[in-house]
């Protein structure tokens, strides 16, 4: 079993529908729980960062952490076209690397 | 947050050759990570690069193949030696910064071998 496990897609939805990606895993030392947009073509960019568990807000995204499951999400509300990318999870440990999941291509179709 | 660069952005390489690729970091980092991503595949880290000390690889990634210098606080180089196809991915140049240790990514470089 992979350390974090995360559904590669493509998940296709249409403009305007609440997207919501997850990734599972398995380390119940993780402590720190990130997402990542990535267009193609381009480098990861860091989109939420949250520590240990609960919901963190910004603006139309919203990070949500579930250490008891070991789940973590993340939901896009009123999705655009221009969301279309792949959406990376990752966690760690403390100041250890993280360990990043293949990531969620997400398309967000007019 | 951090602001890297790398270049080049994308090179098409004839196997054998060696690629050296750079790092640019708008501010001074500890720490600095090259990492390989092949499509459809997860990032898979490379080697984490301190300055002033030699670079420390993961399993499977070794110094003959994939030197790496640190010469200050803001610059890395990765260099691809002796390539093969197999070598043909994209290689991110990666930073930690912030209070919280956060990591920033360059925009890559697309390497392509023939």
């Amino acid at each position: 079993q992979k350390e974090v496990e995360q559904d590669p897609g493509p998940l296709s939805v249409p403009e305007g529908a609440i997207v919501s990606l997850n990734c599972t895993y398995s380390n119940s030392a993780f402590q720190y729980f990130m997402w990542y947009r990535q267009y193609s073509r381009k480098g990861p960019e860091l989109l939420m960062y949250t520590y240990s568990s609960g919901n963190k807000e910004d603006g139309r995204f919203t990070a949500q952490v579930d250490k008891s499951s070991k789940y973590i999400s993340l939901f896009i509300r009123d999705s655009q076209p221009s969301d279309s990318a792949t959406y990376l999870c990752a966690m760690k440990k403390g100041s250890y690397i993280p360990t990043f999941g293949r990531g969620t291509s997400l398309i967000v179709h007019p | 947050s951090a602001v890297i660069s790398q270049k080049p952005s994308r090179d098409i390489c004839q196997r054998g050759t060696s690629l050296t690729i750079q790092c640019q970091v708008d501010s001074q980092v500890t720490m600095m990570f090259w990492y390989r991503q092949q499509p459809g595949q997860s990032l898979t880290l490379i080697a984490t690069a301190n300055q002033g000390s030699e670079a420390t690889y993961e399993s499977g990634f070794v110094i003959d193949k994939f030197p790496i210098s640190r010469p200050n606080l803001t610059f890395s180089t990765l260099t691809v030696s002796n390539m093969s196809p197999e070598d043909s991915s994209i290689y991110l140049c990666s930073v930690e910064a912030g209070a919280t240790y956060e990591q920033y990514f360059g925009p890559g470089t697309r390497l392509t071998v023939t």
